[in-house]
């Protein structure tokens, strides 16, 4: 089972910064968040994952709190492109751990 | 270089049928993982393959499928006898090391139905 709970579904508008939540309160120490996202139908595209600090890639910016507990994935200015299922996962690294996706929460961007 | 591919794109066939879903993971990557996604559902883990051996087969129905990554050639994921239920689409990921989550690249999947 996932180990993360996300909202099942929010709304943006184009060239607003969309703001992703997600908890994982039983996270342990050394697991990372990741962030994932699958625009309709086809397979899952990687975002951005960290540990403990703030992390900011091309695509986008990971805040996480600074009990782990929680998380909020960051779209700068979304864009209709964006328009995809986000999926909030904490995982292991190393050894052969798999990533378990959820149910994920659907972002539309409206123009 | 290119991605991860799955062929076929659409596989439709009658019940009791036999599928073969095919994987070539990206040039370098050793790994190769594949989920199933229901309609309207988030994707399930099936199984973990490196090259010739089987890592993680939990997320497998225990019955009707099997998969292997042989030496030589792509990942398959076969289905024997295929029932209505097997419908979905099959992604295959791949990545260059063990536990390297930030490096899953997937492909663009396999549609499943049977008829």
């Amino acid at each position: 089972d996932a180990k993360t709970t996300q909202p099942p579904s929010m709304d943006c508008a184009e060239g607003r910064a969309a703001n992703l939540p997600c908890n994982h309160s039983t996270i342990s120490g050394n697991e990372y968040v990741y962030w994932y996202r699958q625009i309709h139908s086809q397979g899952p595209q990687y975002i951005i994952h960290g540990l403990k600090n703030n992390e900011t890639n091309e695509m986008a910016s990971l805040i996480i709190t600074e009990d782990r507990k929680s998380s909020t994935l960051i779209l700068p200015h979304a864009t209709l492109r964006d328009t995809a299922v986000y999926y909030c996962i904490v995982s292991y690294q190393g050894g052969s751990e798999k990533l378990v996706f959820g149910k994920g929460m659907k972002l539309t961007v409206n123009p | 270089n290119a991605g991860v591919m799955q062929n076929p794109r659409h596989l439709v066939r009658r019940r009791g049928q036999e599928a073969r879903l095919r994987c070539s993971p990206m040039k370098g990557h050793s790994h190769v993982y594949w989920y199933r996604q229901l309609p309207e559902e988030g994707l399930k883990f099936m199984v973990y393959l490196q090259k010739e051996n089987i890592i993680d087969e939990s997320g497998m129905p225990k019955e009707r499928f099997s998969a292997e990554f042989p030496k030589e050639g792509p990942s398959i994921l076969r289905i024997q006898q295929v029932v209505r239920g097997d419908s979905a689409a099959y992604f295959c990921a791949s990545s260059p090391a063990a536990g390297m989550n930030e490096k899953l690249f997937f492909g663009s999947g396999t549609q499943l139905s049977v008829l």
